[in-house]
């Protein structure tokens, strides 16, 4: 079970626009940035988003991310079929001693 | 460019350590934290620890405690992950990836993982 709480999967067809949340809670996403990350198939994961909702140079600007207090979300726009991967949120966790956690991942499936 | 590169597969029996290597090129390597993290087949991404290069300074997730180990070599821009008391459970690809932050997941660069087996 992921500290940080995200749907197993989701779908979408080619333009259309997609959002994967990211639950989480006072310790962590209410008090802490937010990553998130893209895992193509027998692939690392790549930053796709740092700090809530800046991008990496060379991630397109069809990805966005958003964060209110303790959820936050990953926006997909102009869904294209080599956005099919997993997709992870991130952020430190301030219980315990310190500790990052992630979300479970959500299986974006281009139809 | 930026490239982290890892060591190999390794196949442990029960009981065993693993360790791994992670060796820098393309940056300073004593600029950027490294963290740890594993991937369970058909898992999800669990964080297993940082290291800050320039003293060495350690922390660990909770749930590895006393079993991981992560040290780093300067002269050699490497960085290394030791897993002891390896159970089939530990079975999963191991990252290293390099961190702008001590304690924001801010992960830029990736090494290729190295997949540990164990197995009886």
């Amino acid at each position: 079970q992921s500290v940080l709480t995200q749907p197993p999967s989701t779908s979408g067809t080619p333009g259309q626009r997609v959002t994967i949340s990211c639950s989480g809670s006072s310790s962590n996403i209410g008090s802490n940035y937010v990553y998130w990350y893209q895992q193509l198939p027998g692939a690392a994961p790549k930053l796709l988003i740092y700090t809530n909702n800046e991008r990496p140079s060379g991630v397109p600007d069809r990805f966005s991310g958003s964060k209110s207090g303790t959820s936050a979300s990953l926006a997909i726009s102009g869904l294209r079929s080599e956005d099919e991967a997993i997709y992870y949120c991130a952020a430190w966790d301030d219980s315990l001693s310190g500790h990052v956690v992630f979300g479970g991942g959500t299986k974006l499936t281009v139809l | 460019e930026v490239q982290l590169t890892q060591s190999g597969a390794e196949v442990k029996k029960p009981g065993a350590s693993v360790k791994i290597s992670c060796k820098v090129s393309g940056y300073s390597f004593s600029d950027y934290y490294m963290y740890w993290v594993r991937q369970a087949p058909g898992r999800g991404l669990e964080w297993m620890g940082l290291l800050d290069p320039k003293d060495g300074e350690t922390t660990y997730a909770e749930k590895f405690q006393g079993r991981v180990t992560i040290t780093a070599d300067t002269s050699t821009d490497t960085t290394y992950m030791e897993l002891s008391s390896l159970r089939s459970e530990d079975t999963a690809i191991y990252y290293c990836a390099r961190n702008h932050d001590y304690q924001n997941p801010h992960l830029d660069y990736w090494g290729q993982g190295t997949l540990v087996t164990v197995s009886s």
